[in-house]
């Protein structure tokens, strides 16, 4: 267990439609960082936040959006969902914000199924 | 910019033979490297990181890595297989500067036989 939470564990919805994934980081860690697990992209970053702030960016749609709260959980909003936006969500949590060589605890995932 | 390659989308060793995956790397900057461990059904667990310093890096469960310059390798290697490190594993690279933006190779399963 690595401390950090996510929900829901599942999701099943359908396209044009617009869901909300949860991640709670573990107790202490600032930073969230949010992934797309697929089969065709593989494991891409999609965004990071410390202490309620955006600090890095990568492959994410601008029909995704996510944000920080002051108690430090995160959400990953997808709206205007399509098939392709099928996949593993994860959520990983570090202490600090500079990401790059930070130990990550990665969180179970929520899979997301557009039908 | 930076890339990450696999060798291997599957490898399959016996039961007490020796684990070697491949991993190869291309970045603009000196990187930070990572392998990772995926269980079915989990999420992504580090096995072991190369920052900076002792370019053989050991990591959980009897893993290592070693950090070739001249190569643009971390191979990660462990002496003698177990049926429990059946799993998917990945290879990253992170910029040791500027922005957080860390890629990932697509994965290597490793498969375990008795």
């Amino acid at each position: 267990d690595s401390g950090v939470t996510q929900t829901p564990k599942h999701l099943i919805t359908a396209t044009g439609q617009r869901v909300t994934l949860r991640c709670s980081p573990r107790s202490g860690d600032l930073s969230v960082y949010w992934y797309q697990q697929s089969l065709d992209q593989g494991l891409q970053f999609l965004i990071q936040y410390y202490n309620g702030e955006e600090r890095a960016k990568g492959n994410i749609l601008e029909r995704f959006s996510a944000q920080q709260f002051p108690d430090l959980h995160s959400e990953l909003n997808l709206s205007s969902l399509e098939l392709g936006d099928s996949a593993l969500y994860f959520c990983a949590s570090s202490v600090g914000s500079t990401g790059g060589k930070m130990t990550q605890y990665f969180g179970p995932g929520t899979r997301l199924l557009v039908l | 910019a930076q890339s990450v390659t696999q060798l291997g989308s599957h490898v399959s060793v016996s039961e007490g033979a020796l684990v070697l995956l491949r991993c190869n790397y291309s970045s603009s900057v000196p990187p930070y490297l990572f392998w990772y461990v995926q269980y079915p059904n989990q999420g992504l667990q580090l096995l072991l990181k190369y920052t900076t310093g002792a370019t053989l890096v050991k990591g959980i469960n009897g893993f290592e890595a070693e950090f070739k310059k001249s190569e643009t390798s971390f191979h990660l290697t462990k002496p003698s297989a177990h049926m429990s490190d059946a799993a998917e594993y990945f290879c990253a690279v992170t910029p040791s500067g500027g922005s957080y933006i860390p890629t990932f190779g697509r994965g290597t399963s490793l498969i375990v036989h008795p």
